[in-house]
């Protein structure tokens, strides 16, 4: 249980254009999600911190009209790169937090997409 | 502000050998902490995680960590490696504060095993 799907799994998208990254929980209701970027052979960088009928909030130095990042409803989340280069190019992963409380569904605290590597030429 | 320090960038153990992965950390209050598995191009596997309670931790594919508050670490361990362990290894931590539910991870540990 407590699986989150991350889509796509890789992309390559030409400079300028934009890319969505969607992650959907798929047998729970994720009220919370966290977006973080990663770069080859580093640590995750968590990007932003998204709840369910509210705005984003972003960590510092994240531009924030560049990584939109909507979440309608409390199966979906979605990261937008807008006007997207060369630079953005990462290894995307979203993750959702789960009560901290024993039994199945919240044993693990956060359970994590699978992760998204975009390509942008 | 809460971080994580896992000293050793690479690990190399021979297989059938004890490993030991080290993660120490700062955080205000009793900790959170977990510790993840990333294979190449994936996203993080769950291994185990410290809440309260015992201080050693049983977790997945025959991990263990051991919580040491005066040491303030939280170090992964296995009696004897095998070779698919060769992984992306993270420790993370958080405050146990309600309505602060980020995650802060360390720079993560590439352990090898070796045949």
């Amino acid at each position: 249980g407590a699986v989150v799907s991350q889509h796509p799994s890789w992309v390559i998208c030409k400079s300028g254009t934009s890319v969505k990254i969607e992650c959907r929980s798929l047998d729970f209701q994720a009220t919370t999600m966290f977006w973080y970027r990663q770069f080859p052979k580093q640590s995750l960088m968590l990007m932003a911190t998204s709840n369910e009928g509210s705005k984003a909030t972003y960590e510092q130095g994240v531009e924030k009209d560049k990584f939109l990042i909507n979440h309608a409803s409390l199966t979906l989340s979605t990261l937008t790169v807008t006007s997207a280069h060369p630079e953005d190019s990462s290894f995307y992963i979203c993750s959702a937090s789960l009560p901290l409380r024993t039994g199945q569904l919240g044993s693990y605290g956060y359970t994590f997409g699978s992760g998204t590597r975009l390509t942008v030429v | 502000a809460q971080s994580v320090a896992q000293p050793e960038d690479q690990v190399n153990v021979a297989e059938g050998n004890p490993l030991t992965v080290k993660c120490t950390y700062s955080v205000s209050g009793n900790p959170y902490l977990f510790w993840y598995v990333q294979y190449p191009n994936r996203g993080l596997q769950f291994l185990l995680k410290y809440i309260t309670g015992d201080n050693l931790v049983k977790g997945s594919y025959g991990f263990e960590a051991e919580f040491n508050k005066s040491q303030t670490s939280f170090h992964l361990k296995k009696p004897s490696a095998l070779v698919s362990d060769s992984a992306l290894y993270f420790c993370a931590v958080r405050a146990p504060n309600f309505g602060n539910e980020k995650l802060t991870f360390g720079t993560g540990t590439r352990l090898t095993i070796i045949p």
